[in-house]
């Protein structure tokens, strides 16, 4: 497998402008984790699916933020309209949840998209 | 609610000396931990996991990590440090109830000197 896929690895907007960051799972993977990682607040979380339904977006910053998982393999991050504070590297994640609750098993991470909003 | 914290933001240690990088998690029942890596651009590269049974767990390019319920801790050790170990470095803990997640530290540098 090539593990979890990310795109793009870079993207620099102007500010106000729409982005939209892509994430492909490992097949095989049901749960499905979005994170932002920056220097001042390390990595945080913002949003996790299990079976492509949102289950905590508890860390989504703001209505300017949406994540979507029309299916197994596909989930979007969309921040509209993007400001300069959006700067960040963002990650997806995918692990294996069991039907009985949370197998034993880690995350795996993509390589990350760095976004600059100029 | 869960939480893991990583007191050490930077340390510095000699090639070839010990390394140990501290964790402390919190959380009400017994926790899934990890150690993950981080090289400059790059994605997070796990290192090694626990579960259950033997504390003492041992992960890739020769690191370990002992748990120690009592301490609620999960500190990562490497007996010699190489070059090539410089990276940040993650302690993680996932829920094994309720909403499944993990949730991470705020991360430790390690930088090595020659």
């Amino acid at each position: 497998d090539a593990g979890v896929i990310q795109s793009p690895r870079h993207e620099v907007t102007e500010m106000g402008q729409e982005v939209t960051l892509r994430c492909k799972p490992i097949s095989g993977h049901n749960s499905l984790f979005w994170y932002r990682q920056t220097m001042m607040r390390g990595l945080e979380l913002l949003i996790y699916f299990n079976n492509n339904v949102p289950i905590d977006d508890s860390g989504m910053p703001e209505d300017r933020f949406s994540a979507k998982m029309p299916n197994a393999s596909f989930s979007t991050l969309k921040i509209q309209p993007s400001e300069p504070r959006d700067s960040a590297v963002y990650f997806c994640a995918s692990s294996h949840r069991g039907d009985r609750g949370p197998r034993r098993t880690e995350a795996f991470f993509g390589q990350g998209t760095r976004l600059t909003v100029v | 609610a869960q939480s893991v914290t990583q007191p050490d933001i930077h340390i510095t240690v000699s090639e070839g000396a010990s390394l140990e990088l501290r964790c402390n998690y919190s959380y009400g029942a017994t926790p899934y931990l990890f150690w993950y890596v981080q090289s400059p651009g790059q994605g997070l590269q796990l290192l090694l996991k626990y579960f259950s049974g033997d504390t003492l767990v041992q992960g890739i390019k020769g690191f370990e990590a002992e748990f120690k319920r009592s301490q609620s801790s999960f500190n990562l050790r490497k007996p010699s440090v190489h070059w090539s170990d410089a990276a940040e470095y993650f302690c993680a803990v996932g829920s094994t109830s309720g909403t499944y997640k993990y949730i991470f530290g705020t991360g430790t540098r390690l930088k090595v000197l020659a």
